[in-house]
């Protein structure tokens, strides 16, 4: 049972430059979200999903992109890589709903240069 | 929108000391969950409190839930190098139509052998 599962697990990208981030979960858990985590800021919802087809904007969406095409998968994107945007990102899932426990994915470290 | 604070944001003990973090939020909360996040990993469930008052225990952890519900602890007693880590509550709030988890800001917590 692999849980969920981010890729890449590190990535350096140029200034302007675009990637997508995969979450995967074998679960089938209803939502699932996006979070950065940077020193002293905790987790900061960037986008979520309530399921299949369903996105909606977290507290710090600005310069990202989502999408939810599958159940199982959560795509993030950035379109122009900027170096604010240089942080640790993770995905996470819940059954049913935010009042169940959160399962995470094991992180991705981004380097914007 | 919803906030959530906690404190202290660093804490340094010795081992064998007692250590606890507390979580405020600005609203009502349906119930609260507590992480932990190892250096390096990722946020993993600890428990959650639903009532008002409600007072749970794992080992050397006590978890209580306030009685207004906008508020609660984590009390570690004599603390233990594996306890090192960030501590994180959480709790569901409503933004864009739907429910999501907001997590507060994290307590860092580093024990000297």
């Amino acid at each position: 049972n692999a849980g969920v599962t981010q890729t890449p697990k590190f990535r350096v990208l140029k200034t302007g430059q675009s990637m997508t981030l995969l979450c995967a979960q074998d679960m089938n858990h209803e939502y699932m979200y996006w979070y950065r985590q940077d020193p002293g800021m905790g987790l900061r919802l960037i986008h979520y999903s309530v399921g299949e087809g369903t996105t909606a904007k977290g507290e710090v969406p600005d310069g990202y992109n989502v999408s939810r095409l599958k159940k199982q998968n959560f795509l993030l994107g950035l379109e122009s890589a900027a170096p604010s945007q240089t942080s640790v990102y993770f995905c996470a899932s819940n059954l049913r709903d935010p009042n169940t426990e959160a399962f995470f994915g094991q992180g991705t470290r981004l380097t914007v240069v | 929108g919803q906030q959530v604070m906690q404190i202290p944001q660093y804490q340094h003990v010795q081992e064998g000391e007692d250590f606890t973090t507390y979580c405020n939020s600005s609203t009502t909360l349906s119930n609260i969950q507590w992480y932990k996040q190892r250096p390096g990993g990722h946020p993993v469930f600890l428990i959650q409190l639903v009532k008002s008052g409600e007072v749970k225990k794992q080992k050397r952890l006590t978890f209580q839930f306030g009685e207004a519900k906008k508020n609660s602890s984590l009390h570690i007693t004599a603390t233990q190098t594996t306890d090192v880590g960030t501590y994180f509550c959480a709790g569901p709030s409503r933004g864009g139509g739907y429910q999501k988890v907001t997590f507060g800001t994290g307590t860092k917590l580093q024990v000297i052998p």
